[in-house]
């Protein structure tokens, strides 16, 4: 079935440093999306990739949708302590009504 | 009003139990969703209500029985649960139409089963 894998599972990183986290599905993508989900929290909504080598910044985060539509990315540049949460993909691959497949998540912890 | 609520925040439910789940949106969004998310795990989708009519069913046991009254609400229904179903039960929703775009998700509600 579709899958949408996304590495690493857990990242740990120093205040400053820059964070970037992979997603990569087996067959075109749709569009993508990008929610964080803070610790006891609930998915929040980030962005909405759909253009074939779309590139969107937001701040200090950068996402890229790649070429061929099955790859994706979330880089943050000089994290902050409030960046900590788990960064999930998820993917659309259209066809049904809002039917998407999450990425098993990044976990990231900042140490101040 | 970009939010989604439910209720309640917490539950612990017998596995002989029949309790509800309630999610409300007042956003006019046409879509809304049942995802099962478990510790350390991402959403699991459960069901797609598109203009109030289901339209995917993810092959969810029957002791979970959906229902959409009417465009803001949707309420899952649970019986005979098991120990296993305890997890972080989450409404969203989402635009509709041609369109599926961002989901807003609700806090959710931590089922127990004991």
């Amino acid at each position: 079935g579709q899958q949408v894998m996304q590495i690493p599972q857990y990242q740990h990183v120093q205040e400053g440093e820059d964070f970037t986290t992979y997603c990569n599905s087996s067959t075109t993508l749709s569009n993508i999306q990008w929610y964080k989900q803070r610790p006891g929290g609930h998915p929040v909504f980030l962005i909405q990739l759909v253009k074939s080598g779309e590139v969107k910044k937001q701040k200090r985060l950068t996402f890229q949708f790649g070429e061929a539509k099955k790859n994706s990315s979330l880089h943050i540049t000089a994290t902050q302590t409030t960046d900590v949460g788990t960064y999930f993909c998820a993917g659309d691959y259209g066809g049904s009504q809002g039917n998407l497949i999450f990425g098993k998540g990044t976990k990231l912890s900042v140490k101040p | 009003d970009t939010e989604v609520t439910q209720t309640p925040k917490h539950l612990v439910m017998g596995m002989t139990n029949k309790k509800s789940l309630k999610c409300e949106q007042h956003m006019g969004h046409r879509a809304m969703y049942w995802y099962k998310q478990k510790a350390k795990k991402p959403p699991e989708l459960m069901f797609v209500y598109s203009y109030e009519k289901l339209s995917i069913n993810e092959s969810v046991p029957s002791r979970f029985s959906p229902e959409c009254p009417n465009s803001s609400l949707l309420n899952l229904h649970l019986h005979a649960l098991q120990p296993e179903d305890s997890a972080l039960y989450l409404c969203a929703s989402s635009q509709g139409g041609f369109y599926y775009n961002e989901q807003f998700f609700g806090p959710g509600t931590r089922l127990t089963v004991l």
